[in-house]
């Protein structure tokens, strides 16, 4: 059982780039959702998912994309990143009232 | 949205008790009282979480004040490896939301003294 998974751990990108943070998990949940977390801050809700094929905003979704087409994974995509998307990215999965944290990927838009 | 206080840093002695204390007046009947905590470079984890009644699990013990308005999360034994920040959140379903969402303030960063 591996739990949460998220790759890549770090990734460095250049303003307008497009990327794929990719999140997974084998734990059969149904509630999947994205954070971001800043230097010295707590975590912020960018996206979030209550099953396959149903996704809705969080507190900051502006910029990011998410889809889910399987219970299973749930990726988050930058079209154009910007040098404010630097940040560590969480991704979690909830059953109940227990919500598990993968590692997290740390992103650098140079 | 139902909001905690918390405050931003916390010392302990190994091997001593530890207090956590959260502040949240405005809590509604039906929110829950979530703890996670995040040790360094790593994602949040769970702790432990309560309505009404006090709390325990193999981790930690969950105090709620009779009127729901502050709880206090006890770590009977701190140890170097409990040095992380503790999140005190309470459940918030947002109008409209398919779902409740855990909103994470800045937590107590808790340090651990040998």
């Amino acid at each position: 059982n591996a739990g949460v998974t998220q790759t890549p751990k770090f990734q460095v990108l250049k303003t307008g780039q497009s990327m794929t943070l990719q999140c997974a998990q084998d734990m059969n949940h149904e509630y999947m959702s994205w954070y971001r977390q800043d230097p010295g801050m707590g975590l912020r809700l960018i996206h979030y998912s209550v099953g396959a094929g149903i996704t809705d905003q969080g507190e900051v979704p502006n910029g990011y994309n998410v889809s889910r087409s399987t219970t299973e994974d749930f990726p988050l995509r930058l079209l154009s990143a910007a040098p404010s998307q630097t940040s560590v990215y969480f991704c979690a999965s909830r059953k109940t009232e227990t919500q598990y944290f993968g590692p997290g990927t740390r992103l650098l838009v140079l | 949205d139902a909001k905690t206080t918390q405050p931003n840093s916390m010392e302990s002695n190994e091997e001593e008790p530890v207090h956590l204390p959260c502040n949240h007046s405005t809590i509604s009947g039906t929110d829950y009282i979530h703890w996670y905590r995040q040790l360094p470079s790593q994602g949040p984890e769970y702790v432990i979480h309560g309505l009404t009644s006090n709390v325990n699990n193999r981790m930690a013990s969950l105090a709620i004040a009779e009127d729901r308005k502050s709880s206090t999360l006890i770590l009977h034994r701190a140890t170097l490896r409990d040095a992380a920040v503790y999140y005190c959140i309470l459940r918030d379903v947002p109008p409209g939301a398919g779902s409740y969402q855990l909103t994470f303030g800045k937590g107590t960063k808790l340090s651990v003294i040998p």
